[in-house]
């Protein structure tokens, strides 16, 4: 079956770390993207990628890094810059041929410990 | 920009009653795709239903009904009888549309926590 998978699903950080959360899909979705979801926040867009080797910053990149070598493949770098890493992130693509426009990853929560 | 409003945080119903989610959207765009998501406590999202914005014919689905009004700029969701199964957080999002039918940005409002007592 076609999906997104995330991975881990859960993650632990010490402060000053950086951090990969993969995601990869075998829907040969075109745009994959990540989000982050905070109590009481909903989820907010980080990056988006419509094609390989292109991407965009979503509402608030700072702190992260992306990249799309891949169709298949759109990884998130937390990196130590990001002052409050600690959250639930998202990751989903969408196609026209997708019968729900998006689908969704099951998620990462990442903790700094 | 695009912005979508949920304004109620959080519901609490008794088991039967009937609810009602309002959501309010934004948007310059002709052509978008307004959505409901529900969220239950293992984090992933499920989708509900999709509905574009030339298509304002509202929508029921068993106990689950959608009031789509573009002069109101609404998309409201009503649970019917509800059960405690439906205990959720539910988001409402606005995608742009980048052409035909073709998704953009996803943009989610902040949720509505529904509890539904026994």
């Amino acid at each position: 079956d076609g999906g997104i998978t995330q991975s881990p699903k859960y993650l632990f950080r010490k402060e000053g770390q950086n951090v990969t959360l993969s995601c990869e899909q075998n829907l040969n979705h075109d745009a994959m993207y990540w989000y982050r979801q905070d109590p009481g926040q909903g989820l907010r867009l980080i990056y988006y990628s419509q094609i390989v080797n292109d991407f965009q910053k979503g509402d608030i990149a700072e702190g992260y890094s992306v990249s799309r070598e891949k169709k298949e493949s759109f990884p998130l770098t937390v990196t130590s810059a990001q002052k409050n890493p600690t959250a639930f992130y998202l990751c989903a693509s969408s196609s026209d041929r997708d019968p729900y426009g998006y689908t969704f990853g099951s998620g990462t929560r990442l903790t700094v410990v | 920009a695009q912005k979508v409003t949920q304004a109620q945080t959080e519901i609490s119903v008794v088991e039967k009653e009937d609810v009602t989610l309002d959501c309010v959207y934004e948007t310059r765009d002709t052509t978008y795709y307004l959505f409901w998501y529900k969220q239950p406590p293992s984090g992933e999202l499920v989708f509900l239903i999709r509905r574009n914005s030339f298509d304002e014919q509202n929508e029921i689905s068993g106990r689950y009904s959608w009031n789509f009004q573009k002069s109101t700029s609404s998309f409201n969701f009503t649970i019917t009888a509800s059960q405690v199964v439906d205990s959720a957080v539910y988001f409402c999002a606005l995608s742009e549309g980048r052409g035909g039918t073709s998704y953009g940005k996803l943009t989610f409002g902040q949720g509505t926590i529904l509890t539904v007592h026994p």
